[in-house]
């Protein structure tokens, strides 16, 4: 099955510097990334996703690059504010899989 | 904007005891899902469900485990005999298209179920 690998597992940046959080998939046949944020105690929201068709996605301060032949994605957040203190999570999943494999997290802490 | 909504937010059992969670997954979406996470660790799938019916499941959903859509609006993850090991935030999800084919899921708010 697939294996997503997440790094770091904790990131402390100041307020508006840029943050890169990175994942590496095993599985060549997972064709679609999603990238959740969630706070303490709240559900895992949706922030950017990528699919394998395409190999960078920008949503205003958010943006998420796909290399399918070494098989990583990266998270970029650039100006970062206090609000964007969470914990991101990667995830993977297609070829045979309906299910998201997740990466471990990454606590990323904007220091003010 | 449409939620998928679940019950209890939070549940205390005994251990051995059973437990049902509930999920409305939002009403025009067709897969649903169950996932699991531990207390800081990370979120792990447990079952997805398509037309009446499982369509994958993963390690953990043994047969402790059973899933539920007994009518057309809710979602259900029944839990025999819970284990102190059960203790965790369970999440309802759900998508319109399949996973697999890069569709959106949405998480509801989470379960959290506390074994004692």
């Amino acid at each position: 099955g697939e294996n997503v690998e997440q790094h770091p597992s904790t990131l402390s940046v100041q307020e508006g510097d840029s943050a890169v959080i990175k994942c590496t998939y095993s599985d060549s046949a997972s064709n679609y990334f999603p990238w959740y944020k969630q706070e303490l105690g709240k559900r895992p929201q949706l922030i950017i996703d990528i699919r394998s068709n395409v190999g960078e996605k920008k949503d205003q301060r958010i943006a998420v690059t796909l290399n399918k032949t070494a098989k990583h994605f990266s998270l970029h957040i650039t100006e970062t504010q206090p609000e964007d203190s969470a914990v991101y999570f990667c995830a993977a999943s297609g070829g045979g899989a309906d299910g998201l494999t997740f990466g471990k997290g990454t606590h990323l802490i904007i220091q003010p | 904007e449409p939620e998928v909504t679940q019950t209890p937010s939070h549940q205390v059992t005994q251990m051995g005891q059973e437990v049902i969670l509930r999920c409305v997954p939002i009403s025009n979406h067709l897969y649903f899902y169950w996932y699991r996470q531990i207390l800081g660790q990370k979120v792990e799938f447990l079952v997805s469900f398509y037309n009446n019916e499982i369509s994958e499941k993963s390690e953990i959903f043994d047969d402790q485990f059973s899933v539920e859509r007994p009518d057309g609006s809710n979602f259900t993850l029944k839990i025999r005999s819970t284990k102190l090991e059960d203790s965790a935030m369970y999440f309802c999800a759900s998508s319109f298209g399949q996973g697999r084919s890069g569709n959106t899921i949405y998480f509801g708010e989470g379960s959290w179920l506390t074994v004692v």
